[in-house]
């Protein structure tokens, strides 16, 4: 099987400019996961989908927003670019039946630069 | 409260055994998790372990839990260079669909 895939793997931005960062789960998973990560603030939630709806929310501004399509496949997207945007957005898939169990896969991450 | 604690470096001579700590607060996690993330790489899941286990091995890799303490270890046997990596420990809060929560990440450096 085909593991999870991230497009762009790199991008560069200036601020105020939005960004959409694409994810291709594994073959018959239904939930996606997105993750920040950063040196300062390491590794954490943004959202997760399953089933094309959001099941859950980290702590982060409206200015980042995710969606799923019906082929599992989902989108970040940030507005309004800043430079603490600065990141390597990973996502990861689970099969998603079993939200409190299931095992996440993660993909090679896309590291955005804010200029 | 949501909180996972790990050192932040070991260093290991190549061959020696290398344990990684971690501690955790939320019981309700039904699977705790170990990822390996390379430099520039995303992060590669290692093993996992079921709250109600105590041990898990995996080849090189063994997982031990105190779930009265909340405390987990990763010990990789004979370590190569090639280990050398940021290893993560993890945990699913039963209150947070699809929310894993991450330690800081513990640096091995493995010398030759």
């Amino acid at each position: 099987k085909a593991g999870v895939t991230q497009t762009p793997r790199y991008l560069i931005k200036t601020r105020g400019q939005q960004v959409t960062l694409s994810c291709s789960p594994i073959s018959g998973h239904r939930s996606v996961s997105w993750y920040q990560q950063t040196p300062g603030q390491g590794l954490q939630f943004l959202f997760e989908y399953f089933s094309e709806t959001q099941r859950n929310k980290g702590n982060f501004p409206g200015r980042f927003s995710g969606r799923q399509f019906s082929n599992s496949r989902s989108e970040m997207n940030v507005s309004t670019l800043e430079l603490g945007d600065s990141a390597l957005y990973l996502c990861a898939s689970s099969p998603g039946l079993a939200a409190y169990t299931d095992t996440q896969y993660f993909g090679p991450g896309t590291r955005l630069t804010v200029l | 409260g949501e909180d996972v604690e790990q050192s932040l470096f070991l260093s290991v001579r190549e061959g020696d055994s290398s344990v990684i700590n971690c501690t955790y607060t939320d019981s309700s996690s039904t699977y705790l998790y170990w990822y390996k993330q390379e430099p520039g790489a995303g992060l590669q899941l290692l093993t996992y372990i079921f709250s109600n286990m105590d041990m898990k091995q995996d080849q090189r890799l063994t997982v031990l839990l105190n779930k009265k303490d909340k405390h987990l270890s990763l010990r990789i046997a004979d370590t190569q260079t090639g280990d050398s990596a940021i290893y993560f420990c993890a945990e699913i809060p039963a209150s947070n669909t699809g929310k894993l929560i991450f330690g800081q990440g513990t640096t091995l450096q493995v010398k030759p």
